[in-house]
């Protein structure tokens, strides 16, 4: 079956940097992407990977390896305003998109 | 980014009637419109995908005679929740991608969030 795993919740200083891992096992891939979701709003766009490396803009950064099925977003000068849901999703053979659960992000003064 | 406009933003509706909810691509051809559903603290469940002009395609325990897509044009898709009871009431999410383009990314509306009273 097709499976993506994030932690359900994570925690963080303000100013801190957090990394927020995605592992994957999919039918095939056609790239990842992380969104972010506040609450009682639609998820927003942050990232696309389909390449293996680190795709830098601003002060979120995304990684990809695909060989091992895994990505991290790493959030850097965190801002209270960053507390969110962050989801992965991995786009499959059929172009469908698989969600994970998201992980709820606590930025703690 | 491209921009896709979901309306109403939210609405209350008695149980038993019907309640639509659009979905318009506004600078771009939407080939390929996704509905979804999200629970409290639960994430985005698929209902279906549309592609302008034909049938949606629903997943597996979503009923299709209750929740109609119609994507008749390349730039709108609608949703229509009939015989609405208390159990629909959820926050429903459109996106749409221009598959024709091949674009892979999908953008998203703002989200309704349905009670059903």
């Amino acid at each position: 079956g097709q499976n993506i795993d994030q932690p359900t919740e994570m925690t963080a200083t303000e100013g801190a940097i957090v990394q927020i891992n995605c592992t994957y096992q999919t039918s095939g891939f056609n790239g990842l992407f992380w969104y972010q979701q506040h609450a009682g709003e639609a998820p927003t766009f942050l990232s696309y990977n389909v390449l293996d490396g680190l795709e830098e803009k601003g002060r979120f950064s995304s990684f990809l390896s695909r060989s091992k099925g895994y990505s991290y977003l790493l959030l850097k000068e965190l801002q209270m305003k960053d507390s969110a849901s962050y989801l992965c999703a991995v786009m499959d053979s059929n172009y469908q998109l698989i969600w994970g659960a998201g992980t709820k992000l606590i930025i703690k003064p | 980014g491209a921009v896709v406009s979901q309306h109403p933003s939210w609405v209350i509706c008695k149980s038993g009637t019907s309640v639509k909810i659009e979905c318009r691509s506004l600078d771009f051809q939407a080939t390929t419109m996704f509905w979804y559903r999200q629970f409290p603290k639960q994430s985005l469940m698929l209902m279906a995908t549309s592609n302008e002009g034909s049938k949606a395609t629903y997943e597996q325990g979503v009923e299709k005679d209750k929740f109609l897509i119609n994507h008749a044009s390349l730039t709108l898709s609608t949703l229509t929740v009939t015989s609405a009871h208390p159990e629909d009431s959820s926050f429903y999410i459109c996106s749409a991608r221009d598959s024709a383009g091949g674009e892979t990314e999908a953008f998203f509306g703002q989200g309704t969030r349905l009670t059903v009273v």
